[in-house]
């Protein structure tokens, strides 16, 4: 399979833990992108990263938020002390890198969090 | 007013029909635009995008872009039960913006 995967598929966790989730891209994708999805609702952008550099953070992604790309491959979001309303569906996206002006995403599974 | 707006449906049709999906946009500056199609518990998976005005056909897809009205549409010809699920629409304002902005979604069932 050489689409987006993410790991791991589903999370609970309780309030005030700490959570990491993992992306791999498409592979040669040198754009990266996490969005959060609650029910009902369209995918919210979190954040973009062209290879290792993160370009754009959403005023969603509080303090509690970090992400990253260490090596321009993988990323990580992390959310720190979760709160309820932290659950959500949190979707990882790549496109690849060429001229286009249609920048196309394509959908990882996505990660399912629930905090009680 | 929204960035993007979708009726979310129900949108009802019988197998066979022309299922019509539409969505309008706010901003101007726009310059790309997708469909994708969710079904319930899934993610999100690209069908179609575009960038022109005009007509867009891939099989029994096709997108229309109006950028004069901020209008974009999805048609499904032959639709089939397979093809129920939640359509989202995302727009892109180019440049060095990369990030989608999603509508809400319209919910299409196709009856057999």
């Amino acid at each position: 399979d050489t689409g987006v995967s993410q790991n791991p598929r589903h999370k609970i966790t309780k309030r005030g833990q700490n959570v990491t989730f993992r992306c791999d891209p498409i592979s040669e994708h040198n754009r990266l992108y996490w969005y959060r999805q609650t029910l009902g609702q369209g995918p919210e952008f979190l954040t973009y990263f062209q290879n290792e550099a993160q370009l754009e953070k959403s005023r969603l992604l509080s303090d509690r938020f970090s992400a990253e790309r260490p090596k321009g491959s993988f990323s990580t979001l992390e959310i720190q002390r979760t709160e309820q309303g932290d659950s959500a569906m949190y979707l990882c996206a790549s496109s690849p890198p060429r001229d286009s002006p249609a920048y196309e995403q394509y959908f990882g599974p996505g990660t399912r969090l629930t905090v009680t | 007013q929204k960035e993007v707006e979708q009726n979310s449906g129900p949108l009802s049709v019988p197998e066979g029909a022309i299922a019509s999906l539409n969505c309008t946009y706010s901003d101007r500056g726009s310059q790309s635009f997708f469909w994708y199609r969710q079904y319930s518990g899934k993610s999100p998976e690209l069908i179609m995008f575009i960038y022109s005005n005009g007509d867009k056909e891939d099989g029994r897809f096709t997108a229309q872009l109006n950028k004069a009205s901020q209008y974009v549409s999805l048609l499904i010809r032959d639709s089939q039960p397979s093809d129920s699920a939640t359509y989202l629409c995302a727009v892109n304002r180019g440049g060095s913006n990369y990030k989608l902005t999603f509508g809400k979604g319209t919910l299409l069932t196709v009856n057999p």
